[in-house]
């Protein structure tokens, strides 16, 4: 069964305390790994996709990176505007998938200045 | 107007009450997508359409039903509903299945 999981659950950072948000998962052929971030009262907004172990994508202060097991968004610098959940998601190849994300239960951020 | 539109925001409902939940893609995609967002929990995905035929339904309570009438709006009708169902329902759409989704901002429901 396709799973995933983010750790940690929250994290509190001081500005400029760089860090990293994981997202282990488990599927039957991955065919996308998707970031995105939720801020309170809103829908989710997509940051980025990643489809092989070894790609990496760049946004601002944030970087995603992935292996073939978990991946990682980096935060570098952080700003109080970066608090938000970020939420990992994927699309597997299992059988009768019709494309649907997978989504983990997200990471709560909170930057303080 | 551009993106995903959804109305109403707020929603406060009684246990036998009927309301509808609207939805509207200004993006040219193909598919949409229900969500239930428990505080917690992962989103999960209530109903999938793909040029406005249904091609997933999770196991979804009948208390809940899905319209398409095309692909830029669909719609997500209240009926007897428990107050277990109170969630913020988010509505997304893509330009297939399975590749990048789009989501609006969601409506949040209370049910007394």
């Amino acid at each position: 069964e396709d799973q995933v999981t983010q750790s940690p659950e929250a994290l509190r950072l001081q500005e400029g305390e760089s860090s990293s948000l994981n997202c282990s998962y488990t599927v039957s052929g991955l065919r996308g790994l998707f970031w995105y971030r939720q801020d309170p009262g809103k829908g989710p907004e997509f940051l980025f996709t990643l489809y092989s172990a070894g790609e990496e994508k760049e946004k601002e202060r944030l970087k995603a990176t992935i292996t073939k097991k978990e991946s990682f968004l980096h935060i570098t610098a952080p700003k109080p505007e970066d608090s938000a959940t970020y939420l990992c998601a994927v699309r597997s190849l299992s059988p009768g998938n019709t494309g649907k994300l997978i989504f983990g239960q997200g990471t709560t951020l909170q930057v303080k200045p | 107007e551009t993106g995903v539109t959804q109305t109403p925001r707020h929603l406060v409902m009684g246990m036998t009450n009927k309301k509808s939940l609207k939805c509207e893609q200004h993006l040219g995609h193909n598919a949409m997508y229900w969500y239930k967002q428990s505080a917690k929990k992962p989103l999960e995905l209530m109903f999938v359409y793909n040029f406005k035929e249904q091609t997933e339904n999770n196991s979804v309570p009948s208390r809940f039903s899905p319209e398409c009438p095309n692909s830029s709006h669909l719609f997500l009708h209240l009926h007897t509903l428990q107050p277990e169902d109170s969630a913020l329902y988010l509505c997304a759409s893509s330009q297939e299945t399975g590749n990048i989704q789009y989501f609006g901002a969601g409506t949040r429901l209370s049910v007394l």
